[in-house]
């Protein structure tokens, strides 16, 4: 069974401060997908990157996939309020979705 | 209107009662999912469906049932509700690929 870990599970920093998150699986990804969760939402997909080494931007959030396609960053440039959410990092491997834990980010004004 | 969309928002119920989480969706997609949410565990899959003759349980199965009425509806039972039933739920969609998760808005379920 895969199992996905990420770190840190808490992050409260403040707002135009830059920040990491990691993604770590037991296994190798089929291919690894990132999603927001706003409070009272479900999950949003942000991204999906599928190639060992890719590196993927969506306006201040850079997605960096590891070389050997076991864990992921998310890097997010000058947070922002707006920002606050749990991201959940996930496998889909054709059958089923796989989710971590989660990070959960406080960006605070 | 939403893609996904799940009912009710909100339930309180008594250990030992049977509910209904009723879940539909607008999206054309034939696979369906429940998942459980509770705090630093992340989403854990109860039960999936790829169709309208196709049930599965998923890693939380025990003490849930599901049915399929329709392509676009799934519903999710608490045959005897308890407090460890206690979370958050959603239902999603998926094509055939998995492209992509679409998750409703979740149903906040308390069981006193």
């Amino acid at each position: 069974t895969q199992l996905l870990e990420q770190s840190p599970q808490f992050l409260s920093i403040q707002e135009g401060e830059n920040l990491t998150v990691y993604c770590n699986s037991s296994s190798v990804f089929s291919s690894l997908q990132w999603y927001r969760q706003e409070p009272g939402e479900g999950p949003v997909l942000l991204v999906t990157v599928v190639t060992g080494g890719e590196v993927k931007k969506l306006k201040r959030l850079t997605f960096q996939f590891g070389d050997a396609r076991k864990d992921s960053s998310l890097h997010i440039t000058a947070a922002q309020p707006g920002d606050t959410g749990l991201y959940l990092c996930a496998d889909n491997y054709g059958q089923n979705f796989v989710f971590g834990p989660g990070t959960r980010l406080s960006v605070l004004p | 209107d939403a893609d996904v969309t799940q009912t009710p928002r909100n339930r309180i119920t008594k250990t030992g009662k049977r509910i209904m989480l009723e879940c539909s969706q607008t999206k054309g997609h034939d696979r369906m999912y429940w998942y459980r949410q509770d705090p630093g565990l992340g989403l854990q899959l109860i039960y999936y469906s790829f169709d309208v003759k196709d049930i599965n349980k998923g890693e939380i199965s025990d003490g849930y049932s599901v049915s399929r009425q329709a392509q676009a509806k799934f519903s999710l039972s608490l045959e005897s509700a308890i407090p460890n039933q206690t979370a958050l739920y959603f239902c999603a969609t998926s094509d055939n690929m998995n492209t992509e998760a679409f998750f409703g808005q979740g149903t906040r379920l308390t069981v006193v």
